[in-house]
């Protein structure tokens, strides 16, 4: 199975900060990656697609990036509304795996 | 409107079972690929299963091998999850997903399934 590590596993941001978040496989999956964005009691919401496609009525300060084994997701400049849990996910193979996840808190 | 709506869940016993749908609306069912995504209490996102369009292409994940099964009637829109031996550790919402060129990206409410005595 092809295990993904995100790190870190929670941060603390102000609201105008730059965060970046990153997703490490443990093979290659070329750009089979997504970035999923989940409020507490909510569906999961899907952010970015293949490594670095911007899901549609996704606001453009999120933006992903990487292939093979590293991707990462930055948020430019955080909202109020950003403050949430980050999970990657592979769909290069089965088994597919989610990263831990990443909690974005208010500092 | 395009959406899931998932139903079925509940409160059961350790080794009983329990049959988990998804109604899809808005798009053409059949022409998707779908999934079966879990998050135990406070824990991360654990793909279930898939289902090809047709009912072909099962995939599951090694923890419920042999007790859940994905199917799905295009007929009715519909997807399911049947769920036996069910244990403490199927804890979890369960929510239904479209896959599209394998991401997730059309997500029911999620069903709560608790596993206790």
């Amino acid at each position: 199975d092809i295990q993904m590590t995100q790190s870190p596993s929670s941060l603390s941001a102000s609201v105008g900060d730059r965060v970046t978040i990153t997703c490490r496989a443990s093979q290659g999956i070329r750009g089979d990656l997504d970035w999923y964005q989940q409020k507490p009691g909510k569906a999961p919401r899907p952010l970015i697609s293949g490594a670095s496609s911007l899901q549609s009525g996704v606001p453009s300060r999120f933006s992903g990036s990487g292939s093979g084994t590293e991707f990462t997701l930055t948020i430019s400049s955080l909202q109020p509304e950003d403050f949430a849990t980050y999970y990657c996910l592979q769909h290069n193979s089965y088994p597919r795996t989610f990263g831990q996840g990443t909690k974005v808190e208010i500092k | 409107e395009v959406q899931l709506v998932e139903s079925g869940g509940g409160l059961v016993q350790p080794g009983e079972s329990l049959r988990l749908s998804c109604a899809a609306s808005g798009f053409t069912f059949s022409t998707y690929w779908m999934a079966w995504v879990r998050q135990a209490p406070g824990k991360g996102l654990e793909w279930v299963a898939n289902i090809g369009h047709y009912g072909s292409g099962e995939y599951n994940v090694d923890s419920v091998r042999g007790r859940f099964t994905i199917s799905r009637d295009n007929a009715k829109d519909s997807l399911y999850l049947q769920m036996n031996s069910l244990r403490a550790d199927d804890t979890a919402v369960y929510y239904c997903a479209r896959e599209n060129w394998g991401t997730f990206d059309l997500w029911g409410q999620g069903t709560l399934v608790t596993v206790s005595s």
